[in-house]
């Protein structure tokens, strides 16, 4: 089970890119790693998934380098309403029961 | 589309007390987990279930209880209430074929406070 390290918290301004980079020094050959989104009472939401390389949709990018061990989930422009909890998962694609919800990173976006 | 829908949404259990979590989503989704999120921390799996008649326990299951009859429903059976069990609980679910992403769909979450 790949375990990730990720700063506990993040603090950002208006306009701003947000790199949120998230340590997996134990990853296996078969783990996809995973970002999820949280607000304040709510669930989380699924962000933004990748293997290697690159990967990007209308809400992030997600780098992760040659050697897997780790990944940085990049925000372009954050606003005030990206401030929330971001969790990286570490996992085999569909074995959700042994995907590890850490305590995430904290982003504070300030106007 | 609902999604995944949880009831209550908010709780109030004195201890000993029994009572259930209910938990329905409408995506024909054969995943389906409960966990529970504590004040500044992440969040546990208690129960899980690959699909109808099949359940298996995550990380905290003690004092829980879990079935699924159907597909779409899971509901979570809290036996006898206890201070320790105050927590936000959600229900996630999602496909488990290659077909689709392995992206897990949270509900809104229901707060749990016992007296």
């Amino acid at each position: 089970l790949a375990k990730t390290t990720q700063p506990i918290s993040m603090d950002s301004y208006e306009g701003q890119e947000v790199n949120i980079t998230c340590s997996h020094n134990n990853i296996a050959t078969n783990d996809y790693i995973t970002w999820y989104q949280q607000f304040p009472s709510q669930g989380p939401r699924f962000i933004i998934q990748g293997y290697k390389t690159k990967v990007t949709n209308e809400v992030a990018s997600l780098f992760i380098p040659a050697d897997r061990k780790s990944s940085t989930l990049s925000l372009p422009r954050v606003s005030l309403s990206d401030t929330a909890v971001y969790y990286c998962l570490v996992g085999e694609i569909y074995n959700f029961n042994k995907f590890y919800f850490g305590s995430g990173t904290k982003l504070n976006v300030k106007p | 589309n609902a999604g995944v829908t949880q009831t209550p949404k908010f709780q109030v259990l004195k201890t000993g007390q029994s009572m259930t979590l209910q938990c329905a989503q409408d995506m024909n989704h054969e995943y389906m987990s409960w966990y529970r999120q504590d004040p500044g921390m992440g969040l546990r799996l208690i129960h899980y279930s690959v699909g109808a008649g099949i359940t298996d326990q995550g990380e905290v299951p003690n004092g829980y209880n879990v079935s699924r009859s159907t597909t779409e429903d899971f509901p979570l059976r809290l036996l006898s209430a206890a201070p320790s069990q105050t927590s936000v609980y959600f229900c996630a679910s999602s496909y488990m074929d290659s077909a689709n992403t392995g992206e897990l769909f949270f509900g809104e979450g229901s707060r749990l406070t016992v007296l």
